[in-house]
């Protein structure tokens, strides 16, 4: 496609329910990132997947999220039994793995505004 | 310590103002230094990206990297009200691709 799409743009959910969030990157970019934004925060690494290699977990920040990438393109980002500081913006990078263009810079969606009430 | 640290905002400045948004950083080993808009419920967008000491202008923005002194800033010549948006400084290091952002800044320009 021609943007990052995300979805949904909101979810409000039960504390306790688990939320699946939905990634569709730039056709042919093959790094496909996630990070969350808190109110007046910056933005956290979650989670990074390259190619066919084993994503980049290092910033998940519990074992009650987890992502996945299905044929190299979408991926979803899952939160299970979610708590009230889950609360953020959840937004969707992707990058050609080209040389240097990775590092210039990613294509960010619009996010998923999660609120746990 | 975070390894990024940003000026706190809101900045609200006048229409036609030359503005400075400053980031400094801890890790030497950073080495692609990225300044990105987010305008409200978007996500961010990248301005400009640089990776050698000195200044890189585009149209008014122009970045300024000084890797001795570990920081980075972004110029912003004749501000418009469309420029009211959050500034985020990034960077990331020679063959990674995790970058880090800063918390960003506020940034209003009254018309």
């Amino acid at each position: 496609g021609a943007g990052v799409s995300q979805s949904p743009s909101n979810k409000v959910t039960e504390k306790g329910k688990d939320v699946e969030l939905r990634c569709d990157p730039i056709s042919g970019h093959t790094a496909l990132y996630w990070y969350r934004q808190s109110l007046g925060q910056g933005l956290e690494f979650l989670i990074y997947f390259q190619g066919n290699s084993a994503p980049d977990k290092s910033g998940l920040p519990s074992d009650r999220f987890s992502a996945e990438r299905t044929g190299g393109s979408v991926s979803t980002l899952t939160i299970q039994r979610t708590q009230q500081e889950d609360s953020a913006v959840y937004l969707c990078a992707s990058s050609s793995s080209r040389t240097g263009e990775a590092n210039y810079g990613y294509t960010f969606g619009s996010g998923t505004r999660l609120t746990v009430v | 310590q975070k390894e990024v640290e940003q000026d706190p905002g809101p900045l609200s400045v006048p229409e036609g103002a030359i503005v400075s948004l400053n980031c400094t950083y801890s890790n030497s080993a950073f080495q692609y230094f990225m300044w990105y808009r987010q305008y409200s419920r978007k996500g961010p967008e990248l301005l400009m990206y640089t990776y050698s000491s000195g200044n890189k202008e585009d149209g008014r923005f122009t970045a300024q990297l000084n890797k001795a002194s570990q920081y980075v800033s972004l110029l912003i010549r004749d501000s418009q009200p469309s420029d009211s948006a959050t500034y985020l400084c990034a960077m990331t290091k020679t063959g990674g691709f995790k970058t880090i952002f800063g918390a960003g800044t506020r940034l209003f320009v009254k018309a």
